[in-house]
């Protein structure tokens, strides 16, 4: 079992649409967490963190079980610009600060 | 603010060939991290210096070497490139604390030939 487990997509969605993204990790241990949007042949950026009691920033909204070990993104009003890839990512407890990255799941907005 | 650069961006290598990934940050960040990213695969975590003076193995060190010249730059080195071997490779550095994750380089696309 992978670590961490993504829906690979894609995830085809019109303009305006909302659209939820889900993963999973395998370490009930694990501390921190965060999406990361990688754009296609560019570099991973930091999207959000995730914390315990769920956050928002503008469109978008994280949350996390620990109970259950699943995360979520959820992106409101879909804009054209959304159309990345976007990774799930997590601290593994005892990993000095070493991410462990999902493979990512896929997503296109279409006019 | 520059933050992470990387060089070269892109290179092709002969079989048994050897390179030198360059990385440096102007974050002041304690850490810094190698990963290559292939297709299907996620990012895999190559080698990682928690801070000047120590390195550590990753998931997929082997065929690897690094060197964490001082604070603000940490080198991968390929001894005796293979196929096996291409891949995109991110550098990345992450400052105290990690709570807002890393930041990454962008990239070096490397195929062995």
């Amino acid at each position: 079992r992978k670590e961490v487990e993504q829906d690979p997509g894609p995830f085809n969605v019109p303009e305006g649409a909302t659209v939820a993204f889900n993963c999973t990790y395998s370490n009930s241990a694990s501390q921190s967490f965060f999406w990361y949007r990688q754009d296609c042949r560019k570099e991973p950026k930091l999207l959000m963190s995730v914390y315990s009691s769920g956050n928002e920033d503008g469109r978008f909204t994280a949350q996390l079980n620990r109970a259950s070990q699943y995360i979520s993104l959820l992106i409101r009003d879909s804009k054209l610009s959304d159309s990345a890839t976007y990774l799930c990512v997590v601290n593994m407890a005892g990993s000095a600060r070493q991410l462990t990255f999902g493979s990512g799941t896929q997503l296109t907005v279409l006019p | 603010n520059a933050g992470v650069t990387q060089t070269p961006k892109f290179q092709v290598l002969k079989t048994g060939q050897s390179m030198t990934l360059q990385c440096a940050q102007d974050m002041n960040h304690n850490s810094m991290y190698w990963y290559r990213q292939d297709p299907g695969m996620g990012l895999r975590l190559i080698y990682y210096s928690a801070s000047e003076g120590t390195t550590d193995k990753g998931e997929v060190p082997n065929g690897y070497n690094v060197s964490r010249l001082n604070k603000r730059e940490f080198s991968l080195r390929l001894e005796s490139a293979a196929p096996s071997q291409t891949s995109v490779y991110f550098c990345a550095s992450s400052g105290p604390g990690n709570s807002y994750g890393y930041t990454f380089g962008s990239g070096t696309r490397l195929t062995v030939v």
